[in-house]
């Protein structure tokens, strides 16, 4: 399965500790997409990278996150001192192409409990 | 800001009723339009999807949307539902333009077929 990797699928952090999320797209896919989806809500964009550029990180809360997608690697979403709000589902998701005319195939998600 | 409204939080529905599930988004530009599945603690799953051309598109599984762009819409219909389409439902919207990389989801609706 070529698809879009995420990992680890669950992960549980006490609260301040830190969650790191990894990601890595499709092959042939340069694109890539956080998403984070609160319980009886839908997803929500975070940001959105490019190989070793952020190009547009408006969706992400001002502090506590951040995210990457360095030339080597997954792209890591991280989350410092998480609080219990921060329990959720974040979905990675890949394109070939951005913009209009492109498919984005979204992984199977990393679930977040924060106790 | 676009927005996308779907009417349905929960449907419920016996096995071999016909489903449709309604979408709506505000944004008078071009769209690029999308259904995806979410499985129990699955991830999202491309169901089908409208560039431009046929405004009726057929997808996986037996789903097929109808874009209508005088209302605005892209509605979602199975003739036929079957136990193992129970799932959460999203439509998704691309705008073209600025941001045009940034999925925009409905709240989803939850379908439950019953034996």
């Amino acid at each position: 399965n070529a698809g879009v990797m995420q990992n680890p699928r669950h992960l549980v952090r006490r609260r301040g500790q830190e969650a790191r999320l990894r990601c890595s797209p499709m092959k042939g896919h340069s694109h890539v997409y956080w998403y984070r989806q609160l319980p009886e809500e839908g997803l929500k964009f975070m940001v959105y990278l490019q190989k070793e550029n952020i190009i547009d990180e408006s969706g992400m809360p001002k502090e506590r996150f951040s995210a990457e997608f360095p030339k080597e690697g997954p792209s890591i979403l991280r989350i410092q001192q998480v609080v219990r709000g921060d329990s959720a589902a974040y979905f990675c998701a890949s394109s070939l192409g951005q913009g209009i005319g492109n498919t984005i195939y979204f992984g199977e998600g990393s679930w977040l409990t924060v106790v | 800001a676009q927005s996308v409204s779907q009417h349905n939080h929960h449907v419920i529905l016996s096995e071999a009723a016909s489903l449709e599930l309604g979408c709506n988004y505000s944004y008078g530009g071009t769209v690029n339009l999308f259904w995806y599945v979410q499985y129990p603690g699955q991830h999202l799953q491309l169901l089908l999807k409208y560039f431009s051309g046929d405004p009726l598109v057929k997808g996986i599984k037996g789903f097929e949307a109808e874009f209508i762009k005088s209302k605005f819409s892209f509605n979602l219909r199975k003739p036929s539902v079957q136990w193992s389409d129970t799932a959460e439902y999203f439509c998704a919207v691309l705008i073209s333009g600025a941001g045009s990389y940034q999925l925009t989801f409905g709240k989803g609706t939850k379908l439950s077929v019953i034996p």
